[in-house]
């Protein structure tokens, strides 16, 4: 597709119960990032993906956040036993390569979140 | 670890006045992204700044970056409600080595006529 696409949009769960979010990101982009934001919040780095090297998974709050990127495009991330404080949105982006560099195009996309509920 | 701050939070304009957003972040990076979000929306990008001293300017916006003050700006000019929504800064973390951005919390604005 033309932009990075995420589903479901929304998703409502029951505490305890796992969830797994799907990212599609913009063909051929080699970069790709899991953000979560809360409600009124920014947005809080959680885990990056870039071609075949090992993901930076600094940002995963705990143990039960997980993510793997399955050749080089589709990325699924799972929330094992949710709880209450995991409700938010869940953005992934995707960039053309790394970030770094000194090559002017460097962007970051978005797509349009997938809202997670835990009642 | 880079810390973000933006202010203000919260910036209700007047149509056709000036404001400034700004945005201070803690340790060095060399490049900075700013983006626009709307209500229920995800985050569309409207400037990377690249170096010190960069400027770059679309419709009523203009930003800028001074890296060895750590901050950058978002000037509006003469505003108008289409620019309502949430303003984030982003830095690169580690520079131009770096690879991930740090969001600031965001400055919501309110445009009104």
């Amino acid at each position: 597709g033309a932009g990075v696409s995420q589903s479901p949009s929304n998703k409502v769960t029951e505490k305890g119960k796992d969830v797994e979010l799907r990212c599609d990101p913009i063909s051929g982009h080699t970069a790709l990032y899991w953000y979560r934001q809360s409600l009124g919040q920014g947005l809080e780095f959680l885990i990056y993906f870039q071609g075949n090297s090992a993901p930076d998974k600094s940002g995963l709050p705990s143990d039960r956040f997980s993510a793997e990127r399955t050749g080089g495009s589709v990325s699924t991330l799972t929330i094992q036993r949710t709880q209450q404080e995991d409700s938010a949105v869940y953005l992934c982006a995707s960039s053309l390569r790394r970030l770094a560099g000194v090559r002017l195009d460097r962007e970051l996309f978005f797509g349009e979140g997938s809202r997670l509920t835990v009642l | 670890e880079l810390k973000v701050e933006q202010n203000p939070l919260f910036l209700s304009m007047q149509e056709g006045k000036n404001y400034t957003i700004y945005c201070n972040y803690s340790t060095t990076s060399d490049r900075l992204y700013w983006y626009r979000q709307d209500p229920g929306k995800s985050l569309e990008s409207l400037f990377v700044l690249l170096s010190n001293g960069a400027v770059k300017q679309e419709g009523r916006l203009m930003a800028s970056l001074d890296t060895k003050a750590r901050l950058s700006t978002l000037h509006i000019t003469a505003a108008v409600h289409d620019l309502s929504a949430t303003y984030f800064c982003a830095p690169l973390q580690g520079g131009a080595a770096g690879n991930k951005l740090t969001f600031g919390g965001g400055t919501r604005v309110l445009v009104k006529p």
